[in-house]
């Protein structure tokens, strides 16, 4: 059984461009979680995907941000006209389903370190 | 909405114990505790769910106490492998918030 998978692992943009991270995850898993990290700092909330509904994008600026999980395929995390500031790395987690409800843990993708250029 | 830790950072010689605190302000379901390597992904430790209960994983233990919205990881005999940033996640309402993370260093 294959873990969360992310792709790609290292991501170059110039301002301006877009940039899409993708984030396959657990089979069977219907929950997908994405994070951002600064270097040497937290994993900070971004959005709560169950496929086809957002669930909570409220760490997710509203501007230029997008995610989704449709039925089919892996979950995107969109950045429109990157900025330097959006330079980090980008953690995926998946869970069978709510943790909240199932105590279920979370397995972690190993990330894409996005850099704006 | 996401948990505090304290402290922000730990070091330690091996054989050493260390706590890490985890509290939030929010009643609290549950709490997860991940440990993070350089330039890895967390990986998952363990999962408290009742107040009072107590679990280990190899020599960390932790316990979460309900009422006072608080968890505590501990780290006895500290080995170099502990060394990493400790996470604390709570799920509040819907989706997992972590804190800010304690940074561990355990040196020969």
């Amino acid at each position: 059984n294959a873990g969360v998978m992310q792709n790609p692992r290292h991501l170059v943009r110039r301002r301006g461009q877009e940039a899409r991270l993708r984030c396959s995850p657990m089979k069977g898993h219907s929950h997908v979680y994405w994070y951002r990290q600064l270097p040497e700092e937290g994993l900070k909330f971004m959005v709560y995907l169950q496929k086809e509904n957002i669930i909570d994008e409220s760490g997710m600026p509203k501007e230029r941000f997008s995610a989704e999980f449709p039925k089919e395929g892996p979950s995107i995390l969109r950045i429109q006209q990157v900025v330097r500031g959006d330079s980090a790395a980008y953690f995926c987690a998946s869970s069978p389903g709510n943790s909240l409800r199932t105590n279920e843990k979370l397995f972690f993708g190993s990330g894409t370190q996005l850099s704006v250029l | 909405q996401q948990p505090v830790q304290s402290p922000q950072a730990v070091i330690l010689r091996e054989g050493e114990d260390a706590v890490i605190n985890c509290s939030s302000s929010k009643a609290l379901y549950s709490v997860h505790w991940y440990r993070q390597k350089h330039g890895e992904a967390p990986v998952f430790l363990m999962i408290l769910l009742k107040g009072g209960e107590q679990k280990g994983h190899e020599k960390i233990s932790a316990s979460f106490n309900e009422k006072k919205q608080q968890s505590s990881l501990y780290l006895t005999a500290s080995q170099l492998s502990y060394s990493g940033t400790y996470f604390c996640g709570t799920e509040i309402t819907s989706g997992m918030r972590f804190g800010a993370g304690t940074r561990l260093t355990v040196k020969p």
